[in-house]
Formats: structure tokens, C-alpha cells, sequence
């Protein structure tokens, strides 16, 4: 079964670092998404892409946090300068049709902001 | 502001029972309702879609919709110890690209 892959699955850095996540989508999908989930808590939404722009983001998507599609399979999330509040499990997920038929969850990085 | 609203749990039930498990949305205007499984340490797992009112039925498992309540709820028949996990429940405006909302999911415990 097809499968969205990230890496690193755990990353630790210092608080200011610069860090970039990565997500290779299932290849046929046309809708990229980044989630968050910090510990104990609900998981929210951080952006959705499609036809290499941003379609939409959520608060929590300031000027700090980035996207990428830069090669056509990659999809990258980047974030310049690393705050505690930070850590937390990302998850990328990738769909064939829009957020309306569910779409599906990579593995998830584990971020770890010291 | 949108909110999906479930009872965090634990639920406990014995092997074999039937597990309800419910979500209350917010948003009159959402149309896409969604149920993943989500394993401790693991990403969410799509089990169940459901877009109309009435049941839906996929397995042991049974979505069931009432827009006019503003509620959705899981239904997982003879429920195994590998249900065990925390069922989050997801709403979106089905207009295309909009994001999931997601509440903060039910435990459930399926005893042996």
C-alpha cells in the first residue's frame, strides 16, 4: 500500500536552529498538507498546498514556517528559528482529491526543541 | 471559532462488546465527517468517512451522522484488544482544500 514517508523520524535542536522536516506524498496526490501535534493534545493544522502554492494556513503558520515542493516529491517544512514551544510531532499527509475525501498521515517527526 | 468536542475516556470495554464512541461539532456548515485511529507515539490512520446523515457501515465498524444534532458517532462491534487506541474524530467544510478540524480523540480500552 502506498505510503507517505517523512524523515528525519526524530530531530533534536537548539532553540533558534533552523530546522527543515521532509515528506516524500504517495506520487499520484495532487494535495499536501502539514499537521502538528504537541503531547496530549489535539492535532492542528498547519498548511495545505496544492498546485505549488499555499492554499491555506492556520495561525500557528506565522512568518517562522515555510513550504517547499522543490523537486516534485519532495515536500518540505522549515522552521527558521526554533522556540521550545515548537516541539511537537509533525505529520505530513498527502490526497488525491482535497481535504473532503480524507486523505492520508506519513509517520510523523518527532521535534525536539532544547 | 470551529471545535470538535469528544469525551477524552477512558473507555473501557470487555473483548467482544460493542464500543460507542461519540464527537460533537460546532460548525452547522461542515459536511465531511471523518473517524482515525491513532496508535500512542503513531500518526492518525483513516478508518471511517461519512457525508450523510444516517449510518454507515464498514466492517465491525459504523459511522453514524446527524447533522440536525450536530453529532457523530463510531460504533466498533466485537471490539478487540488491538482497538485499543485513541479515536479522533475530524470535520471539514467540503469545499475543496479546507483543513480538518480535529477534536482531542477518546481512548479506548478493549479488555482481554
Amino acid at each position: 500500500e502506498p505510503e507517505v514517508t517523512q524523515t528525519p523520524s526524530h530531530q533534536v535542536t537548539q532553540m533558534g536552529q533552523e530546522v527543515i522536516l521532509r515528506c516524500v506524498p504517495i506520487s499520484n496526490h495532487l494535495y499536501f498538507y502539514w499537521y502538528r501535534q504537541i503531547l496530549g493534545q489535539k492535532v492542528e493544522f498547519l498548511v495545505s498546498f496544492y498546485n505549488n502554492e499555499i492554499s491555506e494556513k492556520s495561525e500557528i503558520f506565522d512568518d517562522q514556517f515555510s513550504v517547499e515542493r522543490p523537486d516534485g516529491s519532495n515536500f518540505t517544512l522549515k522552521i527558521r528559528s526554533t522556540k521550545l514551544e515548537d516541539s511537537a510531532m509533525y505529520f505530513c499527509a498527502s490526497g488525491l482529491s482535497g481535504t473532503a475525501m480524507g486523505y492520508t498521515f506519513g509517520s510523523g517527526t518527532r521535534l525536539t526543541v532544547v | 471559532q470551529k471545535e470538535v468536542e469528544q469525551n477524552s475516556g477512558p473507555l473501557s470495554v470487555p473483548e467482544g462488546a460493542i464500543a460507542s464512541l461519540n464527537c460533537t461539532y460546532s460548525d452547522r456548515g461542515s459536511q465531511s465527517f471523518f473517524w482515525y485511529r491513532q496508535y500512542s507515539g503513531k500518526s492518525p490512520e483513516l478508518i471511517m468517512s461519512i457525508y450523510s446523515n444516517g449510518d454507515k457501515e464498514d466492517g465491525r465498524f459504523t459511522a453514524q451522522l446527524n447533522k440536525a444534532s450536530q453529532y457523530v458517532s463510531l460504533l466498533i462491534r466485537d471490539s478487540q484488544p488491538s482497538d485499543s487506541a485513541t479515536y479522533l474524530c475530524a470535520v471539514t467544510l467540503n469545499s475543496g482544500n479546507t483543513p480538518l478540524v480535529f477534536g482531542k480523540g477518546t481512548r479506548l480500552s478493549v479488555i482481554a
